[in-house]
């Protein structure tokens, strides 16, 4: 089975500074995982995903994620963080024969002027 | 571009209702998904559809019912409204491929009275 755990459900950080959105997850199976991202009364947007390629992947918005097998996370990051970048985050894993996402509880993101 | 359309975006029934939610795809995408999002809990799959003729429910399919009516859409009927389904609701969907991953609707906001 897989699973996926997103340490904090909100976390608040000034205009400018680094953004650090914590995923961890768990498979048997070599895992693909993705971030997407919710504003306010919209849906989920792909923000980006990782399929066994690149390690460090970029997604949009300034927004990126590094794969660390070891430690079994996709942690998203944003160098300096906007007033824009408010919103839900989710983490989710796919992997094997599934193609279904498991997604994490989500992360509430809060940028302080 | 649409994308994925849900509608309505806002409903309010009274407890016993019945309504059916509505979502149509223009990406020609095989499989389509049904999931409610409730604070602090994410997103919980109800149904979900990995083909045009298939259905199968996820992990809170009780007091739901679906039908892929054709490749394009996928309705979700509540039969007899009840308090607890107070929720947004998302369709989504995707090609059958692992890692391809999801396009979301924009959701529709649920209140059972």
């Amino acid at each position: 089975a897989q699973s996926v755990t997103q340490l904090g459900s909100h976390v608040s950080v000034s205009e400018g500074a680094l953004v650090l959105l914590r995923c961890n997850y768990s498979s048997s199976v070599p895992p693909y995982l993705f971030w997407y991202v919710q504003y306010p009364n919209q849906g989920l947007q792909l923000l980006l995903k990782y399929t066994s390629a690149a390690t460090l992947v970029k997604g949009i918005n300034g927004f990126e994620a590094e794969f660390k097998k070891s430690e079994t996370s996709f942690h998203l990051t944003k160098p300096s963080a906007h007033m824009r970048d408010a919103a839900e985050y989710f983490c989710a894993v796919t992997g094997g024969s599934s193609y279904k996402l498991i997604f994490g509880s989500g992360t509430r993101l809060l940028v302080r002027p | 571009n649409a994308g994925v359309t849900q509608t309505p975006k806002f409903q309010v029934l009274k407890t016993g209702q019945s309504m059916t939610l509505q979502c149509a795809q223009d990406m020609n995408h095989n499989s389509m998904y049904w999931y409610r999002q409730d604070p602090g809990m994410g997103l919980r799959l109800i149904y979900y559809s990995a083909s045009e003729g298939t259905t199968d429910k996820g992990e809170v399919p009780n007091g739901y019912n679906v039908s892929r009516l054709n490749k394009r859409e996928f309705s979700l009927r509540l039969e007899s409204a009840a308090p607890s389904q107070t929720s947004v609701y998302f369709c989504a969907s995707s090609e059958a491929v692992v890692g391809y991953g999801y396009t979301f609707g924009s959701g529709t906001r649920l209140t059972v009275v």
